[in-house]
């Protein structure tokens, strides 16, 4: 069965402390892998697409790699305004209709 | 903004009547998808559209229904709306040009069910 698991849950960092995400899958075939951040009350906001393993993509203080089993999201240097949950999806190769699986999110805190 | 807009935003009903959500796009995209999000679960798939009156179930499909009558409409229906089905749905769509794989996701509707 295709799973995707989030860790940690929750996650407090100061203002300017590192840290990273991480997002273990299994899946029959990967196609892609996503990430997305959602603020209290709003839908998920894309961040990042990943295909292959090796990929790494960036954007302002946030980098995205993936591995064959897991994905990480990289925070530098984080401000307050990073602070919220982060979503990971997968997408099976064949799966029907591009069809996402989602993990239960890491909620982060960031605090100034 | 994907173009993407859900109504109503917020809804309290009462078991056993009927409720209907709406999903509209502007930008003429062929897949729409509702899901619902609950604590302590992930995004869950309910049904899928790929193309005008094409749809299919997905993960928690049972006790919802949908109609897709034009591209640009996306409904999902719950017939006899229970407690279980209090959550927050969001709509989303696939194929922005260049990122054909990405979904892009509705800012939700809150549904309370009493």
């Amino acid at each position: 069965e295709d799973q995707v698991t989030q860790s940690p849950e929750a996650l407090r960092l100061q203002e300017g402390e590192s840290s990273s995400l991480n997002c273990s899958y299994t899946v029959s075939g990967l196609r892609g892998l996503f990430w997305y951040r959602q603020d209290p009350g709003k839908g998920p906001e894309f961040l990042f697409t990943l295909y292959s393993a090796g990929e790494e993509k960036e954007k302002e203080r946030l980098k995205a790699t993936l591995t064959k089993k897991e994905s990480f999201l990289h925070i530098t240097a984080p401000k307050p305004e990073d602070s919220a949950t982060y979503l990971c999806a997968v997408q099976a190769r064949g799966g029907s209709q591009g069809n996402l699986i989602f993990g239960k999110g890491t909620k982060l805190s960031v605090k100034p | 903004d994907a173009g993407i807009t859900q109504s109503p935003r917020h809804k309290v009903t009462e078991t056993g009547t009927p409720v209907t959500l709406r999903c509209h796009q502007t930008e003429n995209h062929r897949y729409m998808y509702w899901y619902r999000q609950d604590p302590g679960h992930g995004l869950r798939l309910i049904h899928y559209s790929y193309g005008v009156k094409d749809t299919d179930k997905g993960e928690v499909s049972d006790g919802y229904s949908v109609s897709r009558s034009k591209t640009e409409d996306f409904l999902l229906t719950l017939e006899s709306a229970t407690s279980s089905q209090t959550s927050v749905y969001f709509c989303a769509i696939k194929g922005l040009a260049g990122v054909t794989d990405t979904q892009y996701f509705g800012p939700g509707t809150r549904l309370t069910v009493l």
